[in-house]
């Protein structure tokens, strides 16, 4: 059963363009959330979503960014007019269902770079 | 969601055993306690969680107090592949409103000596 799949891994942008993370939940886990780490500091949680439904995004800045994770296919956090702010780390991680007696399993991460 | 503290950091010996302290003294009833860890430079990994008894499994050992007020994960012997930044972290428990998110501090980085 494989893990939880992100990419890219490593993306460089310049400022003003879009950057767009994708993420493969683990086989069965119709729960996904992500998680942004800017340089040394913590994770902090972006926003939680079920397949075709965003259930808490209050971590996710209003401007620029948006999630979706659709019927098919992986979930997709999008970054527009990127600024240098937005380099970091961006970890997603899926979950079987919501609630915490169900652990979360990280991806590897994409690590965003903004020129 | 609840606060945790923990020391910023700790060092042990290679194949002793370590003891990560969690305060959290504004816990509520439902709120379950959860250890991560995050080696360098990859996602953070699960370790252990627990709600009221100690619990263990094969990576770790969670101890609870009895007024839940604190808790302490035990790695048993320690080996240099658990140097890592060991996040304690309280959640809401299903049916809260929390949906399982994870609120991360700032944990306590673990170095492990040869």
């Amino acid at each position: 059963n494989a893990g939880v799949m992100q990419n890219p891994r490593h993306l460089v942008r310049r400022r003003g363009q879009e950057a767009r993370l994708r993420c493969s939940p683990m086989k069965g886990h119709s729960h996904v959330y992500w998680y942004r780490q800017l340089p040394e500091e913590g994770l902090k949680f972006m926003v939680y979503l079920q397949k075709e439904n965003i259930i808490d995004e209050s971590g996710m800045p209003k401007e620029r960014f948006s999630a979706e994770f659709p019927k098919e296919g992986p979930s997709i956090l999008r970054i527009q007019q990127v600024v240098r702010g937005d380099s970091a780390a961006y970890f997603c991680a899926s979950s079987p269902s919501s609630g915490s007696v169900h652990e979360q399993f990280f991806g590897p991460g994409t690590r965003l770079t903004v020129l | 969601d609840a606060k945790t503290t923990q020391p910023n950091s700790m060092e042990s010996n290679e194949e002793e055993p370590v003891h990560l302290p969690c305060n959290h003294s504004t816990i509520s009833g439902t709120d379950y306690i959860h250890w991560y860890r995050q080696l360098p430079s990859q996602g953070p990994e699960y370790v252990i969680h627990g709600l009221t008894s100690n619990v263990n499994n094969r990576m770790a050992s969670l101890a609870i107090a009895e007024d839940r007020k604190s808790s302490t994960l035990i790695l048993h012997r320690a080996t240099l592949r658990d140097a890592a930044v060991y996040y304690c972290i309280l959640e809401g428990g299903a049916g809260g409103t929390s949906y399982g998110k994870l609120t991360f501090g700032q944990g306590t980085i673990l170095t492990v000596h040869p």
